[in-house]
């Protein structure tokens, strides 16, 4: 099972951060992934946080966003800095599992307006 | 960067029908290609991946083929429950895109 929360409302520019809380299995021995999907739109992949520690990151994203991952809290997070409008979405974490992605949340709402 | 093409972007059908979405890469994949059933206010469900496997738990009426550059999802026998957004994702190289999707209407 996995459990997001630290979505809300944030100005532009301002920072937030994500978890992911992970039940069941081991995040380490995982790749664990963040998908959002903005109002009315469809699935953007944002980034995955790899077993061996190597990270990725959407182009719209890469700079900004941060993923990392608390062994000791079985927890990913989604470090969310200098946001815009464009980043209001419903965020999903979720288990890669033989190449797709097999389990998810049921996700957290970021805003992001004045 | 690879880019997913999913046709149509919508279609209606009805409860018996089959019906076939087909998704496209801008580069070859080999089968490295995921199907995704969305329905609003839920979580994306998994339900094909590597192009053909059939993801535990999901009814085999979700068929799925293709490899390179050109897949296919079929839905025999369409059901009530099935009426959702379809999305195609490629999982060869990061950034692991999707599709644009295909809502999958009732006729």
């Amino acid at each position: 099972q996995l459990v997001e929360t630290g979505g809300g409302l944030i100005q532009p520019g301002g920072s937030l951060r994500l978890s992911c809380a992970a039940s069941g299995f081991t995040v380490s021995n995982n790749y664990m992934t963040w998908v959002r999907q903005a109002p009315g739109k469809g699935l953007e992949w944002v980034s995955v946080f790899y077993n061996d520690g190597a990270t990725y990151y959407a182009d719209s994203v890469k700079g900004r966003f941060t993923i990392s991952r608390d062994n000791s809290k079985n927890t990913v997070y989604l470090q969310m800095n200098n946001v815009r409008a464009e980043d209001t979405a419903v965020y999903y974490c979720a288990r890669e599992n033989n190449w797709g992605l097999d389990h998810w949340g049921q996700g957290t709402l970021v805003t992001v307006s004045s | 960067d690879i880019q997913m093409t999913q046709s149509p972007s919508s279609l209606s059908a009805s409860v018996g029908d089959r019906v076939t979405i087909t998704c496209r890469a801008s580069q070859t994949i080999s089968t490295y290609l995921n199907w995704y059933q969305h329905k609003p206010g839920k979580a994306p469900e998994l339900l094909i991946y590597g192009s053909s496997s059939l993801q535990s738990g999901v009814p085999s009426r979700f068929t799925g083929s293709g490899s390179a550059t050109d897949f296919t999802l079929t839905i025999n026998s369409l059901q009530l429950e099935d009426f959702a957004t379809y999305y195609c994702q490629q999982s060869y190289s990061t950034p692991y895109s999707f599709g644009q999707g295909t809502k999958l209407e009732i006729k």
